[in-house]
């Protein structure tokens, strides 16, 4: 599958704990987006990195942290986990860079629970 | 800021009766429009553009800049159009990021 891959699929851990996402765009993307999906919220953006910069930043808490690696794939570290840190995290990724984002491909996101 | 607005969390219709899916954006340049779907146990995917004016699985969506919406339209409604649709927004400028709202549930019902 040459599509956008995120690992785990679900992780559970316990307040206070520190976990990474980990995200490989599409073959030939470079640019790579997270976002976050909460109960009744919808696609809320983090952060956006293209060919290995951060290019646009979005409602990212400081205990967030991201990065792109040059092998392109991606990791959202999420530390100091509260409560409300449970949500559905979503790598997309996309060919554009400055010209905007255009068409994203979405993977399946990656669940956190944090009990 | 830009923003995005789905007012119908959840939207029921018919097979065969017309459905409207209603977004309103707040910007102040020129956006770019989008919907997604996301189906059943599949990704988030698009599912038409602005800038395309083109009709997908007969699903079409006019920007209308007086009014800052974005509606998405089908005429007669299928059972396998039953989704979540989200509209989103790509801002212009250096830094764009594209802008979901919260999202519609459609359930087609037979």
């Amino acid at each position: 599958d040459s599509g956008v891959t995120q690992t785990p699929k679900h992780l559970i851990t316990a307040t206070g704990q520190r976990v990474t996402l980990r995200c490989s765009p599409r073959s030939g993307d470079l640019s790579v987006y997270w976002y976050q999906q909460s109960l009744d919220q919808g696609l809320q953006f983090l952060i956006q990195y293209y060919n290995g910069e951060e290019r646009a930043k979005g409602n990212i808490l400081e205990r967030f942290s991201a990065q792109q690696f040059p092998d392109l794939h991606s990791e959202l570290n999420l530390s100091s986990l509260e409560l409300g840190d449970s949500a559905l995290y979503f790598c997309a990724s996309s060919s554009r860079g400055a010209g905007g984002p255009g068409e994203l491909f979405f993977g399946e996101g990656s669940r956190l629970t944090v009990l | 800021a830009q923003r995005v607005t789905q007012p119908e969390k959840l939207l029921s219709v018919f097979k065969g009766a017309p459905v409207e899916l209603k977004c309103n954006y707040s910007y102040s340049g020129s956006p770019e429009l989008f919907w997604y779907v996301q189906y059943s146990r599949q990704r988030l995917q698009l599912l038409l553009r602005h800038i395309s004016r083109e009709s997908i699985k007969g699903f079409t969506a006019d920007l209308n800049k007086g009014e800052t919406s974005f509606h998405l339209k089908k005429p007669f409604a299928q059972e396998e159009d039953s989704a979540m649709y989200y509209c989103a927004l790509s801002s212009s400028g250096s830094a764009r990021q594209l802008t979901f709202g919260s999202g519609t549930q459609l359930t087609v019902l037979p």
